[in-house]
């Protein structure tokens, strides 16, 4: 089974609009971080937002947020206010296990288009 | 800024040629570093775990004789792709951790293309 799954390869959404990028995940651990990051075009991979298992409230950054629900083991990023160099790939990721030593298993992605 | 830096952004060589490419960690340590491979428009692979001051671990079907890591130092990893093929040819990633619990930070990565 597969442990991170977007199923959602391309959006595309209005500027000024809110978009919701969804993510599911599948661990047996307690403890684990769920990551959101930004791939655009010339490929760097830029951190967005970060949801603990034990958080318990959603964590916002900025226009990000994390709608994270626990139960049903989801995790979708919303954008607010899109803009036009939102356009990119976005990756749902996993971290399980607690530490820094512990690797990433990344989704599939889904690719923003923001239009005028 | 940058935290992790990676070196050199892109390379194009002949079949058969070694590529080295660097990762730095910038104004931190790290004890850990992470390596990816990434097709277009795939996913990020991981390919394997760099451990400073010991043998890297590497994840199921990734030539650890092909990807030669080494991870001499507390910011500083290197990835070794040898003799290179075409079917080498691909994004490369590196990542890194400020630890206690942060997120992994990239490089910018390393296109590599083998003629």
């Amino acid at each position: 089974a597969q442990k991170i799954t977007q199923t959602q390869p391309g959006m595309f959404v209005q500027e000024k609009e809110a978009v919701t990028l969804d993510c599911t995940y599948d661990t047996s651990d307690q403890s684990y971080g769920l990551f959101w990051y930004k791939q655009p075009s010339s490929g760097e991979m830029i951190f967005l937002i970060y949801q603990g298992s034990y958080d318990e409230q959603n964590a916002t950054e900025g226009r990000y947020s994390l709608n994270f629900q626990k139960a049903r083991k989801s995790a979708n990023l919303v954008i607010s206010a899109s803009q036009l160099g939102d356009s990119a790939m976005y990756f749902c990721a996993m971290r399980e296990g607690g530490g820094t030593a512990s690797k990433l298993t990344f989704g599939t992605g889904t690719r923003l288009q923001v239009m005028l | 800024g940058a935290v992790v830096s990676q070196h050199p952004s892109r390379v194009i060589c002949k079949s058969g040629t070694s590529v080295k490419i660097e990762c730095r960690s910038l104004d931190f340590q790290a004890t850990t570093m992470f390596w990816y491979r990434q097709f277009p428009k795939q996913s990020l692979m991981l390919m394997a775990t760099s451990n400073e001051g010991s043998k890297a671990t590497y994840e199921q079907g990734v030539e650890k004789d092909k990807f030669l890591i080494n991870h001499a130092s507390l910011t500083l990893s290197t990835l070794t792709v040898t003799s290179a093929h075409p079917e080498d040819s691909s994004f490369y990633i590196c990542s890194a951790s400020f630890g206690g619990g942060q997120p992994q930070h990239f490089g910018d990565g390393t296109r590599l293309s083998i003629l």
